[in-house]
């Protein structure tokens, strides 16, 4: 069954405390990317990777990090988290001249 | 990557055929017109994308006029569960396939 997990699906922490949300796809596919969703603000990438080892900034990349040494891993970091980064994430996934990107379902954190 | 601009919300009732046009008028010769869903709290899903003419498939059509700048998600017979966010994204397929700009999408509420 093709799957997109992410890790954790709900995080509290504190401002400054580094974390990390994992990202892990089943599908061998090349792109992936990380978006932020707040309320009355619609879908906002913050990275976007091609392949392994080529990530590109989306829109709102200030802020967080991103590695892809593996093609199934697109890991978001967090080195210095503060209050405006409280958001639902979402990774998603799609194969080169794939039609449909696939969602994993949602990592919603909290900075306080 | 083209901006997109969708009506902010519809009201339908179950049973209604609901058509939600997005306008695209910056859409480039590469571009694709893809369509997303998606509920509260959860990713986008994959609806139907297209190029030009019309696209059908079993839960919705598209239909893209021969300019290209507008295009019109069809969802026949709709019920309560289709009350959702629905998205419009035109985006290349090649290389710049990995960034996407999602628009504030279309609240459609369904009534009974």
């Amino acid at each position: 069954e093709a799957q997109v997990t992410q890790n954790p699906r709900y995080l509290i922490t504190v401002t400054g405390k580094k974390l990390t949300v994992t990202c892990s796809q089943n599908m061998n596919h090349e792109y992936m990317s990380w978006y932020r969703q707040d309320p009355g603000l619609g879908l906002r990438q913050i990275y976007y990777s091609m392949n392994v080892e080529v990530t590109d900034k989306g829109d709102v990349p200030e802020g967080y990090k991103v590695s892809r040494k593996e093609k199934r891993n697109f890991p978001l970091i967090l080195e210095s988290p503060s209050p405006n980064q409280t958001s639902l994430y979402f990774c998603a996934t799609k194969g080169v001249q794939g039609t449909e990107a696939f969602f994993g379902q949602g990592t919603r954190l909290t900075v306080v | 990557l083209a901006k997109t601009t969708q009506p902010i919300s519809m009201d339908s009732y179950e049973g209604q055929e609901v058509n939600i046009t997005c306008s695209h008028n910056n859409i480039a010769t590469n571009d694709y017109i893809t369509w997303y869903q998606q509920f509260p709290s959860q990713g986008p899903r994959f609806i139907i994308q297209g190029y030009k003419t019309k696209v059908t498939n079993e839960v919705a059509s598209l239909f893209i006029p021969a300019d290209r700048k507008s295009s019109t998600l069809s969802l026949p017979r709709v019920s309560l569960s289709d009350t959702a966010v629905y998205y419009c994204l035109v985006g290349d397929r090649g290389t710049n396939a990995g960034k996407s700009t999602f628009g504030d999408g279309t609240t459609l509420t369904v009534k009974p």
